[in-house]
């Protein structure tokens, strides 16, 4: 049971670049979550997926879309990546709403 | 606009001894209350929670105290010890299952 799973765990992009941050959950959860977390700003809420099948944006969604794959993925995607998405990405689940359970995180730099 | 606030960036304290991290919120329609403890280089894990219908939460040394009328959490670690030093995250649940986290109060446990 490896709980949230994240890939990659580094990554150095340049400016305009795309790619995917990869999550995966075994906890047959119903919900995830995409957070990016910054120096003295706590984590916040970029998009996340109540049930399979439906997305919402969060409190910063510029720049990013997400695919619910299935239940146990969901992927967030940089079209055209830009120095301010230089962040931590942390992806979730939860079963029901409550609890949140994390990966470990994706250091993302974008020169 | 910071619904959920952590005022004090850091804490020390002497093992042995009481910490007590403070939270503060703005939205009295949450009706969940979170903690959460961070390592370097790992994902926020889940410690402790309360509902908004409950005034405390025990589990342990962990104690987690909501004051309702002043818009207040509280986690109590007692006694501290060295492996405590993490960063804390409070967190509340907006309708939805959307959380809100502060931005974190780091915890030095001091041998």
């Amino acid at each position: 049971n490896a709980g949230v799973t994240q890939t990659p765990k580094f990554q150095v992009l340049k400016t305009g670049q795309s790619m995917t941050l990869q999550c995966a959950q075994d906890m047959n959860h119903n919900s995830m979550y995409w957070y990016r977390q910054d120096p003295g700003m706590g984590l916040r809420l970029i998009y996340y997926s109540a049930s399979e099948g439906t997305t919402d944006k969060g409190e910063v969604p510029n720049g990013y879309n997400v695919s619910r794959l299935n239940k146990r993925e969901f992927s967030l995607r940089l079209e055209s990546a830009a120095p301010s998405q230089t962040s931590v990405y942390f992806c979730a689940s939860s079963l029901q709403g409550y609890e949140q359970y994390f990966g470990p995180g994706t250091r993302l730099t974008v020169t | 606009d910071q619904q959920v606030k952590q005022n004090s960036p850091s804490l020390s304290v002497q093992e042995g001894r009481i910490s007590i991290l403070n939270c503060d919120y703005t939205n009295s329609m949450f009706d969940y209350f979170l903690w959460y403890k961070k390592y370097p280089a790992e994902g926020p894990t889940f410690l402790i929670s309360i509902s908004s219908i409950k005034d405390k939460n025990e589990d342990g040394r962990f104690t987690v105290f909501l004051n309702k009328s002043a818009k207040h959490l509280s986690l109590h670690i007692v006694p501290s010890q060295p492996g405590d030093s993490a960063v804390y995250f409070c967190a509340a649940r907006q309708q939805g299952g959307k959380l809100i986290f502060g931005q974190g109060t780091e915890l030095s446990v001091k041998p």
